[in-house]
């Protein structure tokens, strides 16, 4: 696609409830992020794949959250037993190759927990 | 304790004014960059800079990246409202390969 598309946009979960967020990144994109942003911050690492190989997860805040990207291309963030402090903006970011290359971001999932 | 400090945080200037915004760290970054983000979107990507001393200019904006790649600072010429947004500055460090982003500054450009 000509963008890298979020769903859903926004997303309400009761707390114990789980939820997953979808990222479709641009096609051909080797590295995908997702990455975490409260109101008011710049956005906190969380996890990075390469292809389907998840290079980095040592931003995900415990283990209730899990992503995968089996086949490469769209990639899923799982938070299991979702807590209020979960609340927040989820984007996810594709690039086509390495560090040096601009990062394109989704719209993002605004995820509130109540 | 942010890699990248963002001042100031929050910005209100009128139309036709000058703004310079700073990006500073104590770590070198192999590349840096700035984006801006509006209200329910992600961040976009205005530029890209990666040696040391580099300057580029995109239309009315100004971006620095300062010698020793640790700081960086954009500057915005005759700010108009379409300007208005939250600008981060997010850098890779030498040797890995994520961004780390500041906290971004607010801009409010009034009419």
């Amino acid at each position: 696609g000509a963008g890298v598309s979020q769903s859903p946009r926004y997303k309400v979960a009761k707390r114990g409830q789980d939820v997953a967020l979808r990222c479709d990144p641009i096609s051909g994109h080797v590295s995908l992020f997702w990455y975490q942003q409260a109101l008011g911050q710049g956005p906190e690492f969380l996890t990075y794949f390469q292809n389907e190989a998840q290079l980095d997860k040592s931003g995900l805040p415990s283990d209730r959250f899990f992503a995968e990207r089996p086949e490469g291309s769209v990639s899923t963030l799982k938070i299991q037993r979702t807590q209020q402090e979960d609340s927040a903006v989820y984007l996810c970011a594709s690039s086509p190759r390495d560090k040096n290359y601009g990062y394109t971001f989704g719209s993002g999932t605004r995820l509130t927990v109540v | 304790t942010q890699l990248l400090e963002q001042s100031p945080q929050f910005l209100s200037i009128q139309e036709g004014e000058n703004l310079t915004v700073y990006c500073n760290s104590s770590s070198v970054f192999s590349s840096l960059q700035w984006y801006r983000q509006e209200p329910g979107e992600g961040p976009v990507l205005l530029v890209t800079v990666v040696t040391g001393g580099e300057v580029k200019k995109l239309k009315r904006l100004t971006f620095q990246f300062g010698d020793a790649r640790k700081d960086s600072s954009l500057h915005i010429t005759a700010a108009q409202p379409g300007d208005t947004g939250l600008y981060l500055c997010a850098g890779v460090t030498v040797g890995d390969y994520k961004l780390s982003f500041g906290a971004g500054t607010t801009v409010t450009v009034r009419a």
